[in-house]
């Protein structure tokens, strides 16, 4: 069965970079995309971006252009997202989503979810 | 990209029907049928309830279907139950650089 699973919670200061892991199992790692998503306390869902395990090319949104920097490592098909110039806004849940076979494009909705990894942003 | 607009609450008595909206864009929702619903329970990682519109996913219940109108995907639940009070998403693939856009989200309460 398929599962991703996510690092553990952090806690960073502001200015610090954080990089979160997301571990894949149940499917052939390198045939569908990763999404990264995140959510705000007690608010909706946010689009961070998208990784191809396979070659290793990504796709960020404007949002967090400069700030934000996926990666992965077939050897353990595990993918990262490191996010860096951290402030108190960024405290949220961050998942890693596969996008989902169902689609015929690479880049659809997910379907199988991280458990989400909580980043915390305080001084 | 803004986020996809969703009503903020549906509330609904057990056994009765809800239906929530999804309004985006040509760009989005109106331009593929590349549209996902997600259930969300406190605490828990969003779980895939529809895909491609109108799809269940294996394990799904079948009082959860999907349809779509122009730029306005819509999700139904039947037979409401007290299992089914979460925040729902809707979800679309855009054309614009933000690859993926989510729905405002929608809390349904069963009264």
């Amino acid at each position: 069965q398929v599962q991703l699973v996510q690092s553990g919670a952090e806690v960073k200061k502001p200015g610090a970079s954080v990089k979160v892991s997301c571990k894949a199992s149940g499917y052939t790692f390198t045939s569908y995309y990763m999404h990264w998503v995140r959510q705000a306390p007690g608010q909706g869902l946010e689009w961070m971006g998208i990784i191809n395990p396979s070659g290793g090319s990504t796709s960020y949104a404007q949002k967090f252009q400069g700030r934000v920097t996926m990666t992965r490592d077939t050897s353990t098909s595990t993918v990262y997202m490191e996010l860096s110039s951290l402030r108190s806004e960024d405290t949220a849940v961050y998942y890693c989503a596969r996008v989902s076979p169902h689609y015929d494009i690479l880049t659809g909705p997910p379907d199988y979810w991280g458990q989400g990894t909580l980043v915390t942003v305080s001084s | 990209q803004s986020a996809l607009t969703q009503p903020a609450s549906v509330s609904g008595s057990p056994g009765q029907s809800i239906t929530i909206s999804c309004t985006g864009t040509s760009s989005d929702v109106g331009g593929y049928n590349y549209v996902s619903w997600y259930q969300q329970h406190p605490g828990k990682a969003p779980k895939l309830m529809i895909y491609e519109v109108s799809n269940r996913p294996s394990g799904v219940s079948n009082r959860f279907s999907g349809s779509k109108s122009g730029n306005t995907a819509s999700l139904t639940i039947s037979g409401l139950q007290a299992e089914d009070e979460a925040d729902y998403y809707c979800s679309s693939y855009t054309s614009s650089s933000t690859l993926l856009v989510f729905g405002t989200g929608t809390k349904v309460t069963v009264l």
